[in-house]
Formats: C-alpha cells, structure tokens, sequence
C-alpha cells in the first residue's frame, strides 16, 4: 500500500533553475495539497486541490505553481527557484470531508 | 485567522515516564478539529490523535491522550509511558470545518521531544 508518493526525496538547484516536484496518491483521495516546512514555522499550505481540474492558493503560493493532472497525481513547479524556496516539502492528500490528511515523505530541497 | 501556538520548542522526557506537550490556539470558529502530528527522523507526518471540538470527551489512543479545554483554547498531548521511539518533533495543528471538500490545516511551529533512556 503506497499512500502517497513524492519524487524527488532530494533535489539541489542553482537560483534561476526550474523544476517540478512529483506527487502520486493511490487512495482514491479527491483533495490533494503541499505543504512547505521551515525550521521554527512549522508546515504552510502552498496550495492545494479540492478535486481533479480545481486548485486553489494557500498561505505562501507566490513563486509556485500547480497542476491537478489527475486524480492521482498533484505536482508543484518552481519557474525560477530561489534560495528563499530552500525548504522541505510535503504532498498530502484526503477524502472529502473532514477527515485526516495522508503525508508523503517529503522533499529536501535546496537552492544554491 | 487562525493561529496555532506550541511555545515549548524542545522537551526531554526519560523512558516510562510522562510528558505533557502544549498547544493554543486562537479561532472564532464554533466548530473544527485539532489534531496531534508526530514526524520521527524519518520525516515521514504521522497522526498520532484527533479531536472534534463538539465533543467534550477527551480522545485517547493507547499512550497518548489529549486535555481540550475548549474555552481556554487549550489542547495540550499527554504521552504516558515514553518509549524511545516516541522520539520526533510533534505538531499540533488546526482544521476549520467549513462544509468544503478540503481538510486545510493550519500547524503549529513544533516541539521537539526527546525520550532519554
């Protein structure tokens, strides 16, 4: 049983650099969401996907960019990395409704 | 705007004994969910306990239970028995019910715990 799955698990940049972080789940999940964690912050909500076709801004969305291919699958794309986007970042998904959210294993990535 | 407050950023506890984690929060919101997140080393995000804000029983989950103090909007972890493996930053975190399909949460900064043998 997968769950949720995140390529790459790490990943350095150059600043200016692009590049786009894989997310998969195999729960059959309408909402889908990522997440950035930074030391002393906490995790904050980038954006996030209430059903396939519909994304919608979160807390920190600037920089970022979102595509809802799927129901499966929710990726995230950085234009121009910058090192203020050195960070780990988490994919998550959930059933309609409240409930709890299923957490990939994250991303390390810097930004040189 | 909610806002999620853990202001104990590390713990150290030793085996078998008891560790109470804290958390406040601050909402206008009659109706919501809190939550407990355990992320070992591993960085992988593990619900460790929920808690529906309607109900006034506190919820328990072997070791781990939580004290709701809704009118102080308090939401403290107690962990009884600490293993080594309860070693992690703990998040507590904060759901709006909203009648939305999505389950938003806001989180707190963390608590670092370590469980000494």
């Amino acid at each position: 049983n997968a769950g949720v799955t995140q390529t790459p698990k790490f990943q350095v940049l150059k600043t200016g650099q692009s590049m786009t972080l894989q997310c998969a789940q195999d729960m059959n999940h309408n909402s889908m969401y990522w997440y950035r964690q930074d030391p002393g912050m906490g995790l904050r909500l980038i954006y996030y996907s209430a059903s396939e076709g519909t994304t919608d801004k979160g807390e920190v969305p600037n920089g970022y960019n979102v595509s809802r291919l799927n129901k499966r699958e929710f990726s995230l794309r950085l234009e121009s990395a910058a090192p203020s986007q050195t960070s780990v970042y988490f994919c998550a998904s959930s059933e309609s409704g409240p409930g709890k959210l299923f957490f990939g294993s994250g991303t390390q990535l810097s930004v040189l | 705007a909610q806002t999620v407050t853990q202001s104990q950023p590390e713990m150290s506890v030793q085996e078998a004994e008891t560790v109470t984690l804290s958390c406040t929060y601050d909402t206008s919101e009659s109706n919501y969910y809190l939550f407990w997140y355990k992320q070992p080393p591993s960085r992988q995000m593990i619900l460790v306990i929920r808690q529906e804000a309607y109900k006034q029983q506190n919820a328990t989950e072997n070791r781990f239970s939580v004290n709701f103090q809704k009118a102080a909007k308090s939401f403290s972890l107690k962990i009884s028995d600490s293993q080594l493996g309860d070693t992690a930053m703990y998040f507590c975190a904060f759901m709006k019910l909203h009648g939305g399909a999505t389950n938003k949460l806001i989180f707190g900064t963390g608590t670092l715990l370590a469980v000494q043998p």
